[in-house]
């Protein structure tokens, strides 16, 4: 399996302001993932992020809003952009192992609450 | 599109005792995968077990077994001999290789809670 962290852990932002969330991989992998969980609510993927391609949003999420880095092998960088209270979730990075089968490895998350 | 459905909001069970979660799915693939996740009150999501749909045979993972019925598009969990520390967050998740580009689609959740 992938061990992956995700910095921050949590963060309390202003509205309007932007954060950044880091995600590393312990091995290097073909595709990473983007996820967002509302509170008590399921997962719900943001974007596909390939290394050294532009990632692939889902329907409803914009690059705008959410502009995505993958410049290498381990790393990939969310960005939630000009935030409102609505953005308030867990963000959750995950990655497919180039070995093995289908699965997905995920981070811990991050917890944003945006005031 | 492909749905997951989980009709089982919330489930307790004491421990030691056994416990079944159901999840449904709807699609017109004949090659996929299927997965249940557990996310405990840390949030960290752990793969629990894998099924691929070619198989005939149900995957099991120690305590974990699952209930794989392709013409019915069913697959449920057993977890056997409960524990504390199974309380969590289960989700069902299905994925298709082609042409999906590898996402998960999860279903909405089961909360488990194990009492002692």
């Amino acid at each position: 399996s992938a061990v992956i962290s995700q910095k921050p852990s949590r963060d309390i932002c202003q509205r309007g302001t932007s954060l950044t969330i880091q995600c590393q991989v312990d091995s290097q992998v073909t595709m990473m993932f983007w996820y967002r969980q509302q509170p008590g609510q399921s997962l719900t993927l943001i974007a596909t992020a390939n290394q050294g391609s532009e990632a692939t949003y889902e329907s409803g999420f914009v690059i705008d809003k959410f502009p995505i880095s993958r410049p290498n092998l381990t790393f990939s960088t969310l960005t939630v952009s000009n935030m409102s209270p609505e953005d308030s979730s867990i963000y959750l990075c995950s990655a497919r192992a180039t070995w093995g089968g289908y699965e997905q490895y995920f981070g811990p998350g991050t917890r944003l609450t945006v005031t | 599109a492909q749905t997951v459905t989980q009709s089982q909001p919330e489930m307790s069970v004491q421990e030691a005792e056994t416990v079944t979660l159901s999840c449904t799915y709807d699609t017109s693939e004949n090659n996929y995968y299927l997965f249940w996740y557990k996310q405990p009150p840390s949030r960290q999501m752990i793969l629990v077990i894998r099924q691929e749909a070619y198989k005939q045979q149900n995957a099991t993972e120690n305590r974990f077994s699952v209930n794989f019925q392709k013409a019915a598009k069913s697959f449920s969990l057993k977890i056997s001999d409960s524990q504390l520390g199974d309380t969590a967050m289960y989700f069902c998740a299905f994925m298709n290789p082609q042409g999906s580009n590898y996402k998960l689609t999860f279903g909405k959740g089961t909360l488990l809670t194990v009492n002692p």
